[in-house]
């Protein structure tokens, strides 16, 4: 079963602006990561946060991470055509676990030309 | 260099019959990960080798599903009686040792059991 939400589904915009898009997760984590998969090509991964820190930047994208609401969020700023994609948000628990990701259900992002 | 590559891409199988998937993972990549996405969804976790040794199996929904990796480089995973729910995308990954958290996903084999 998979361990978290994403909201929303799905995500429509215009060139130029920006796409938030949340996850929220059940139990307590080691990390968090973002990917994103186009259709026909595998899964790319995009960032990573640790349990310990709240946020962290990679050229146009910004993720949070709230362990007491055990959500984070994915900021895409000035979106591109080329960013539309599904995105989907990973965590592992470290342990045993340690090489398990369990993925949400992802937000479908369509961004308009 | 080369990612993680597999085969065959597609795969039609009428239900009942066995199929096998092939994964071949980055050079050097100790570690490998077998995950299951159905339409719609994120993937799920299915199975994890370090070398040749499968360190975990908790992910695989049934005894028809069984996956090796003999010389701890390229990896198998078999479906045995393929049944019309065992449809989906079978997604590949490899790692460094000691770096699990940062997999990179081969494109996948797309399973449709008719």
């Amino acid at each position: 079963s998979q361990q978290g939400e994403e909201d929303p589904q799905a995500l429509s915009i215009q060139e130029g602006e920006n796409a938030t898009m949340n996850c929220s997760y059940k139990t307590s984590i080691n990390n968090l990561q973002w990917y994103r998969q186009n259709s026909g090509r595998g899964l790319v991964h995009l960032i990573l946060i640790r349990s310990n820190e709240r946020e962290k930047h990679s050229g146009r994208l910004r993720v949070t991470l709230d362990t007491s609401k055990k959500s984070s969020s994915l900021l895409i700023t000035a979106s591109r055509a080329a960013d539309t994609a599904s995105y989907f948000c990973a965590t592992s628990k470290g342990g045993t676990s340690y090489g398990k990701l369990t993925f949400g259900q992802g937000t479908i992002l369509t961004v308009h030309p | 260099g080369a990612g993680v590559s597999q085969s065959p891409r597609y795969k039609v199988a009428k239900r009942g019959q066995d199929v096998a998937l092939r994964c071949d993972p980055i050079s050097g990549h100790v570690s490998l990960f077998w995950y299951q996405q159905a339409l719609g969804q994120g993937p799920e976790f299915l199975t994890y080798f370090q070398n040749e040794a499968q360190l975990d199996k908790s992910g695989l929904p049934s005894d028809r599903f069984f996956a090796e990796r003999p010389e701890g480089s390229v990896s198998t995973l078999k479906i045995q009686r393929t049944q019309q729910e065992d449809s989906a995308v079978y997604l590949c990954a490899s790692s460094l040792l000691g770096r699990a958290y940062e997999q990179y996903f081969g494109p996948g084999t797309r399973l449709t059991v008719t």
